[in-house]
């Protein structure tokens, strides 16, 4: 079946650097990766929609410069926190669909394992 | 993309049947049901899809009424182990493949 990597799963970092987060999929070609962050016992909070060789969509209240997205490649999409304070310590997640063109049923995302942001 | 309501929580013990409820009043024609359960510190994982009527798979069932405003899923004598978050979700392809995620049901499992 599909399989999307994230890495790092856990990161702690000084407030002020930028950190940086992978996203693959292994096994298909994904034009479209889909970012998300969640907070304790939370639901996943959609940021931006990231495509393959185009700026990034973001979503509104979700700072571009903050979060810079890049999906250079149809199996890679990284996202950046730059400068990151205490306040963007959260579960980062990412997600694509290897589906194309027309489907049987309706998009159904592979997520990622989430990768976890403490800032200090 | 039409918005979902679920109960916020749920208990049960082992081996019950356990029916989730999610109600999407302002379905579209094109839209459909699809569930996902979340372990914590982890991604969500697919588990089932359905446009009407009943689907079912090796790990739960899906039942939509004929008027699709509403969809239960169905997880057939649970375990410890399925002890999650159950999000519904509802679109299609048309919203540029943007899932948005309601707040899901968490799911006690007891001993």
């Amino acid at each position: 079946g599909a399989v999307v990597s994230q890495h790092p799963s856990r990161v702690i970092c000084k407030s002020g650097t930028s950190v940086k987060i992978e996203c693959r999929s292994l096994d298909f070609q994904a034009t479209t990766m889909f970012w998300y962050r969640q907070f304790p016992k939370k639901s996943l909070m959609l940021m931006a929609t990231s495509n393959e060789g185009s700026k990034a969509t973001y979503e509104q209240g979700v700072e571009k410069d903050k979060f810079l997205i890049n999906h250079a490649s149809l199996t890679l999409s990284t996202l950046t926190v730059t400068s990151a304070h205490p306040e963007d310590s959260s579960f980062y997640i990412c997600s694509a669909s290897p589906h194309r063109g027309p489907p049987s049923g309706a998009n159904v995302l592979t997520f990622g394992a989430g990768s976890r942001l403490t800032v200090l | 993309l039409a918005k979902t309501t679920q109960p916020i929580s749920m208990d049960s013990y082992e081996g019950q049947e356990v029916n989730i409820t999610c109600s999407h009043n302002n379905i579209a024609t094109n839209d459909y049901i699809t569930w996902y359960q979340q372990f914590p510190s982890q991604g969500p994982r697919f588990i089932i899809q359905g446009y009407k009527t009943k689907v079912t798979n090796e790990v739960a069932s899906l039942f939509i009424p004929a008027d699709r405003k509403s969809s239960t899923l169905s997880l057939p004598r649970v375990s410890l182990s399925d002890t999650a978050v159950y999000y519904c979700l509802v679109g299609d392809r048309g919203g540029g493949f943007k899932t948005i995620f309601g707040a899901g049901t968490r799911l006690f499992v007891k001993a």
